[in-house]
């Protein structure tokens, strides 16, 4: 059974600073992602990650893939308030193409 | 493109009816739904995966028969929530799975359920 596990679950961190969220999951995966959820609102789709070693960089987030490691992470540099929401990590897996979803990060940036 | 919809955005209902919660691929025909829950504070649940013309297949732990969920057709997936309990409130979560592009899911705006 696939367990992704996602860390720290919560974040609280001034404007300007840099931090990583962390996503390892149990066993290969060809994809990963990467969401993020306002409150009340449903997924918005940031990164897809295909390949080891794959970066992938939107504005002040950065995302890398480790499939040796099984370790993805989601790097926010110089955090904005318009940065705070819950984000997820997500591993492919099945023949259905079914995603796992790891426990969320609620990051909050405080001004 | 790539657009899911959801209907309704929210409902509430009395313990014991049912409610029937619409999703839709607008752009693109779907191969695959999907159906999740997400309680308060936590993740996102996979309930079940349906395929157009066959039945759901439900994780371990959902009742089938309380989840009823039907894909009549590539572009329309529905889940019932048959004799709602106020634990079955929750934000429900579809999704559709475009063959093109390696069953990427595309997510709907989500429905929330609250129960009375």
């Amino acid at each position: 059974e696939l367990k992704v596990e996602q860390n720290p679950l919560f974040l609280s961190m001034q404007e300007g600073k840099n931090y990583t969220i962390y996503c390892n999951y149990s066993t290969t995966s060809d994809r990963l992602y990467w969401y993020r959820q306002d409150p009340g609102k449903s997924l918005e789709s940031l990164f897809v990650l295909l390949s080891n070693g794959a970066v992938k960089q939107e504005g002040r987030l950065m995302a890398s893939l480790d499939t040796k490691a099984r370790l993805s992470t989601l790097h926010i540099t110089a955090a904005v308030h318009d940065l705070s929401a819950t984000y997820f990590c997500a591993v492919v897996s099945g023949s259905a193409r079914q995603l796992t979803f790891g426990s969320g990060t609620q990051l909050t940036v405080l001004p | 493109g790539a657009v899911v919809s959801q209907h309704p955005s929210w409902v509430i209902c009395k313990s014991g009816t049912s409610v029937k919660i619409e999703c839709r691929s607008l752009d693109f025909q779907a191969t695959t739904m999907f159906w999740y829950r997400q309680f308060p504070k936590q993740s996102l649940m996979l309930m079940a995966t349906s395929n157009e013309g066959s039945k759901a297949t439900y994780e371990q732990g959902v009742e089938k028969d309380k989840f009823l969920i039907n894909h009549a057709s590539l572009t329309l997936s529905t889940l019932t929530v048959t004799s709602a309990h106020p634990e079955d409130s929750s934000f429900y979560i579809c999704s559709a799975a475009r063959l093109s592009s390696y069953n990427e899911q595309f997510f709907g705006p989500g429905t929330r359920l609250t129960v009375l």
